[in-house]
């Protein structure tokens, strides 16, 4: 596909298990972007890699969430210890290099929704 | 007070008037400013960027923008059913930064 894969389209898990979230992003695309939406919410920002280093990482709620890029493809976010509280549509999107980066146009994938119980 | 502030709605508009959206921000370092729609269960779309002082109209959405004021709005003319969604609106300082989302306005235009 052309677009954003996020996988899995939905988790439920219990609280103080791990989770792991993945984005695949738009084949050439170096600049990906984490954010986190509860419901009647925006998009809340987590964390920006461009290439393989997190550019801003300044969104991240606490250390029990972390987030890489190894290959400057492919990313995860990782979540320790679950809480209720991470219950929430996590977003990933990505813009390609140059001119577009930063303009705004970023790529939404359709989300992984997390519930934990 | 939040980076970028909306009016939650719902924002309720027979079809074919037209819609006001509003969008407040406080970082006046801000220099790109986008609105995005997202319907429900569904992610978010980019429709319209604006960049400088004025009004920018593509189709039927016009961005105004007010840099002094540190507001920006959307309109939406001749409003139909599918139009429908949260716009979200969103600031960015530079290229390379952040994008900064309000809260989002829920619009229902009705038949």
């Amino acid at each position: 596909g052309a677009g954003v894969s996020q996988t899995p389209s939905n988790k439920v898990t219990e609280k103080g298990k791990y989770v792991e979230l993945r984005c695949d992003p738009i084949s050439g695309h170096t600049a990906l972007y984490w954010y986190r939406q509860s419901l009647g919410q925006g998009p809340e920002f987590l964390i920006y890699f461009q290439g393989t280093g997190a550019a801003d990482d300044s969104g991240l709620p606490n250390d029990r969430f972390f987030a890489v890029r190894p290959e400057g493809s492919v990313s995860t976010l990782k979540i320790q210890r679950t809480e209720r509280g991470d219950s929430a549509v996590y977003l990933c999107a990505s813009t390609p290099q140059g001119g577009r980066a930063g303009t705004g146009e970023l790529f939404f994938g359709e989300g992984s929704r997390l519930t934990v119980l | 007070q939040k980076e970028v502030e909306q009016n939650s709605g719902p924002l309720s508009v027979p079809e074919g008037a037209i819609a006001s959206l509003n969008c407040t921000y406080s970082d006046r370092v801000s220099q790109s400013f986008f609105w995005y729609r997202q319907y429900s269960g569904k992610s978010p779309e980019l429709i319209m960027s604006i960049y400088s002082n004025g009004d920018k109209e593509d189709g039927r959405f016009t961005a105004q923008l007010n840099k002094a004021s540190q507001y920006v709005s959307l309109l939406i003319r001749d409003s139909q059913p599918s139009d429908s969604a949260t716009y979200l609106c969103a600031v960015t300082r530079a290229a390379g930064n952040k994008l900064t989302f309000g809260g989002g306005t829920r619009v229902l235009v009705k038949p």
